[in-house]
């Protein structure tokens, strides 16, 4: 059974710092790792796939990078604004469904 | 707006009551998932439907749990005999789906806003 795990739970920086999110999931027969925010009590908003096969997308300030031999995924989101405020989840596809983590839950203060 | 459209947002019920809530995916997108999720956690898987056939069913949390998908198009999910346990939000979502394993590596879901459900 997949089980996903992010590291930290939560993360507070002032504005301007790089910062790295974790990301781990035990079963490495992926088709894909995919990087979601939510905002309090709103939906999801997709920021970011990467296939299997690929190691790492880019969109903007943000970078996500997959070693699926290790089970590792992070985000990396250069020079933070307070507006990236939010909860950013990971979670991987095996094909039947995306399986999340918990989260981390990030505070970007100005 | 032509996102997946969830409704109600906000439902409040009493213990024992029945709920139904609707969810209307992006127009040509024939797969449709449910997951919960509650304070804290990461959203949790439920169901999916192909079009109308409901493909799995096993995660859905107890048989007062039910989803529907006539037709292929929206979709309903229903909590009968509501319990305070159930309160949670829940989320629905939508993609294109694939038949080959290789546009499986790129399926991309779409989310709702959710329906958040409190049962006092």
């Amino acid at each position: 059974k997949q089980e996903v795990t992010q590291i930290p739970a939560a993360l507070s920086v002032p504005e301007g710092e790089n910062l790295v999110l974790n990301c781990s999931f035990t079963d490495s027969a992926i088709y894909n790792l995919q990087w979601f925010r939510q905002d309090p009590g709103k939906g999801l908003t997709s920021l970011l796939l990467i296939q299997s096969s690929q190691r790492e997308q880019t969109s903007g300030r943000l970078n996500a990078s997959l070693d699926k031999s290790s089970g590792r995924s992070t985000l990396y989101i250069a020079a933070s604004q307070p507006g990236d405020s939010a909860t950013y989840l990971c979670a991987s596809n095996a094909g039947t469904a995306l399986i999340f983590g918990k989260g981390t839950t990030l505070s970007v203060s100005s | 707006d032509t996102g997946v459209s969830q409704d109600p947002r906000h439902k409040i019920t009493k213990r024992g009551q029945n709920v139904t809530f609707r969810c209307d995916p992006i127009s040509e997108h024939n797969r449709l998932y449910w997951y919960r999720q509650t304070l804290g956690q990461g959203p949790e898987f439920l169901t999916y439907f192909q079009n109308e056939a409901q493909l799995e069913k096993s995660r859905l949390l107890s048989d007062r749990f039910s989803a529907e998908r006539p037709k292929g198009s929206f979709s309903t999910l229903e909590i009968q005999r509501t319990e305070q346990g159930d309160s949670a939000m829940y989320l629905c979502a939508s993609s294109l789906g694939w038949t080959a394993r290789e546009a499986a590596t790129n399926e991309k879901l779409f989310f709702g806003s959710g329906t958040q459900l409190s049962v006092l």
